[in-house]
């Protein structure tokens, strides 16, 4: 078990820039989901992959907010014309397919997200 | 819309105390109730889980949590905290039942356990 990767642990980009993410799941994991955390908050759920399929989108996922899947491996999360209210952790966890809900997350270390 | 609250934002004990971290949850169905850690420089780490039967579940490092559910709540507890259990704890809930598998957090509870 490598754990779930996500890759890069910081980025500073200006207000406007567009960002991308990428979260490496466990290897043998269905399931992949992003999260955003800011400060003094817990986790909020983003979206979340069936292998290849997006299955369900949060109201927090802004038309500016983009997430693939392309294989049913790894994924990316962009954002676009990034604003202040970005800043932010965003996590990626994995889990098994079978059992649904009741899985446990696997969780990676994040990428914290800074808008000059 | 699923909400979990967490009573105590900040919480310091002494080593050797009891602790007892609460947690409701609004969603009146059937859920699948977690408690996450996070230490200093760490990623989120599963504690314990409860998904059916027993509702007195163990975790790992001596925790566990009891899932009353006409009350909506699932409570950490640990008999003796130690030094090294000064994280931020997370309780969260997940749908059993189809459509949304996303977890809902609470806002944690930072511990801080003083030597």
């Amino acid at each position: 078990d490598t754990g779930v990767s996500q890759d890069p642990r910081h980025k500073i980009t200006k207000r406007g820039q567009n960002v991308t993410f990428r979260c490496d799941p466990i290897s043998e994991h269905n399931r992949l989901y992003w999260y955003r955390q800011t400060l003094g908050q817990g986790p909020e759920f983003l979206t979340y992959f069936q292998n290849e399929a997006q299955l369900e989108k949060s109201r927090l996922l802004s038309d500016r907010f983009s997430a693939e899947r392309p294989k049913g491996s790894f994924s990316t999360l962009e954002i676009q014309r990034t604003e202040q209210g970005d800043s932010a952790m965003y996590l990626c966890a994995s889990s098994p397919g079978a059992g649904g809900s009741g899985q446990p997350q696997h969780f990676g270390d994040g990428t914290r997200l800074s808008i000059l | 819309a699923q909400s979990v609250s967490q009573h105590n934002h900040h919480v310091i004990l002494s080593e050797a105390a009891s602790l007892e971290l609460g947690c409701n949850y609004s969603y009146g169905g059937t859920v699948n109730l977690f408690w996450y850690v996070q230490y200093p420089g760490q990623h989120l780490q599963l504690l314990l889980k409860y998904f059916s039967g027993d509702p007195l579940v163990k975790g790992i490092k001596g925790f566990e949590a009891e899932f009353i559910k006409s009350k909506f709540s699932f409570n950490l507890r640990k008999p003796s905290v130690q030094w090294s259990d000064t994280a931020e704890y997370f309780c969260a809930v997940a749908y059993s039942g189809g459509g949304a598998d996303g977890l809902t957090f609470g806002k944690g509870t930072h511990l801080i356990i003083q030597p």
